[in-house]
């Protein structure tokens, strides 16, 4: 069956810190990759997205995320959180091929300590 | 450029009626997908329309039904409503091309409660 696992429900960090939200993957195939975030109230938007090529990619708001074909994770960093990073955050899968057909996983909500 | 909007933003319905939610995605935006987001079971893929076919549908029950227009808006509409459809419906719209390499930029939702 196809599923994304993003195995913490909540992370707190402190504001400075690094951060790393974790993500695997169950897919018949490698798919497109992708994290979102939601922050309260809001509709989702795209951090960054995997296809092929360099498998550590860059997102916005100073985000990144590596592919490990191996271990089906893509998990998201971040170097230095700010107080404004905290909200949901989404990883996702999606065909190759064949338009939309996204799988999201639970979510891991971000909580930022000054 | 404007983003995807959605209407309404809010519903409030009772068990057994029907309701139709409107998305207008972003202009020249061909693909519409639509997902349901709930405490329970997260954020579940409903449908997505291109050019006004349903090109992939998810595991949903026939009462969810949805529709593209000519100028790529979209409806969607479930019927008989039961309690556990209260959620924020989400549309997504993506490029011309609607190849998953577009970006899905996503509405605010409509969030519609069953009484």
């Amino acid at each position: 069956a196809q599923s994304v696992t993003q195995p913490d429900i909540h992370i707190t960090v402190s504001e400075g810190a690094s951060l790393e939200l974790r993500c695997n993957y169950s897919y018949g195939a490698t798919p497109y990759l992708f994290w979102y975030v939601q922050s309260p109230g809001q509709g989702l938007q795209l951090l960054l997205k995997y296809f092929s090529g360099d498998t550590l990619v860059q997102g916005i708001k100073g985000f990144e995320a590596e592919f490990k074909r191996s271990q089906s994770s893509f998990n998201l960093r971040k170097p230095s959180v700010h107080w404004s990073d905290a909200a949901e955050y989404f990883c996702a899968v999606g065909p190759r091929a064949g338009g939309f057909k996204t799988i999201f996983g639970a979510g891991t909500r971000l909580f930022v300590k000054a | 450029k404007a983003g995807v909007t959605q209407t309404p933003r809010y519903l409030i319905k009772t068990r057994g009626q029907q309701v139709t939610l409107s998305c207008s995605p972003i202009s020249g935006h061909r693909s519409v997908s639509w997902y349901q987001q709930t405490p329970g079971q997260g954020l579940q893929f409903l449908f997505e329309y291109f050019s006004e076919t349903q090109r992939n549908k998810g595991n949903f029950p026939g009462r969810f039904s949805g529709r593209q227009f000519s100028n790529s808006r979209s409806e969607m509409n479930v019927s008989t409503l039961e309690l556990g459809d209260s959620a924020l419906y989400l549309c997504a719209s993506s490029g011309a091309s609607g190849v998953i390499t577009d970006t899905q930029y996503f509405g605010p939702g409509t969030r519609l409660t069953v009484l």
